[in-house]
């Protein structure tokens, strides 16, 4: 069992839907994290939150929009997603810088599995 | 900018056998290291870590440590189980620039061990 959970663990979705994927941590953690991987590749970062706030966008087209409600939740709204973006979405979290020490560890969900027909 | 190299694979190893996947650094400030695993359908978890030179992290058997003079993080155990088939990823984390940021990962090792 892992500390980040990430609902759905599948989604299978059209080019035209609209859909959310979420990922909630209660370890206290002010510093979460998107990233995406393609099979048989390192994980890809998308987005950093920093106490709420986004910090880090790289570069992803807009089809895929970032939210954190609260320091616990974190949420990746899709919309008119193309094939190539079927991957694993990964969500991480982390001590913030502030927090404590600096470089702590992220922790990772399983992940939800994005299939787009 | 920072980066990580580690061996690719597949690596194939007879159960009991002895590992080592290595894996080297370049950074420009002074980064954390860790290894995580992946195990099939699963996300990542993290295995060990080390914050600064000479310090070795350890768990499950697994070590590595954490050498500033060759930047190197290399991986060890000394004897696998089958259990242990998974992807390996050598990651480092430099916030030295005072801002949260992703973890850089080498490409991953897969390992498959035989019984």
């Amino acid at each position: 069992d892992t500390e980040v959970t990430q609902t759905p663990k599948h989604l299978v979705m059209g080019m035209t839907n609209k859909k959310s994927l979420k990922c909630e941590q209660h370890m206290g953690h002010r510093a979460m994290y998107w990233y995406k991987q393609k099979a048989k590749k390192p994980p890809e970062l998308m987005f950093v939150y920093s106490y709420e706030k986004l910090s880090i966008n790289e570069s992803v087209p807009s089809r895929f929009s970032p939210e954190c409600p609260n320091s616990s939740l974190l949420n990746l709204h899709l919309h008119a997603l193309q094939p190539e973006d079927s991957a694993l979405y990964l969500c991480a979290s982390s001590q913030a810088p502030g927090q404590g020490a600096q470089d702590q560890p992220q922790h990772f969900g399983d992940g939800t599995r994005l299939s787009i027909l | 900018g920072d980066s990580v190299t580690q061996m690719e694979g597949p690596v194939t190893l007879s159960e009991e056998a002895f590992l080592t996947i290595n894996c080297t650094y370049t950074a420009t400030g002074y980064p954390s290291l860790f290894w995580y695993v992946q195990y099939p359908g699963e996300g990542l978890q993290l295995l060990l870590k080390a914050t600064k030179a000479d310090d070795k992290g350890s768990n499950k058997g697994f070590e590595a440590t954490y050498r500033k003079e060759t930047t190197s993080f290399h991986l060890e155990k000394g004897s696998v189980q089958v259990s242990d088939s998974a992807v390996y990823f050598c990651a480092l984390s430099d916030q030295s620039g005072g801002g949260a940021d992703g973890l850089t990962f080498g490409k991953g090792t897969h390992l498959i061990i035989q019984p």
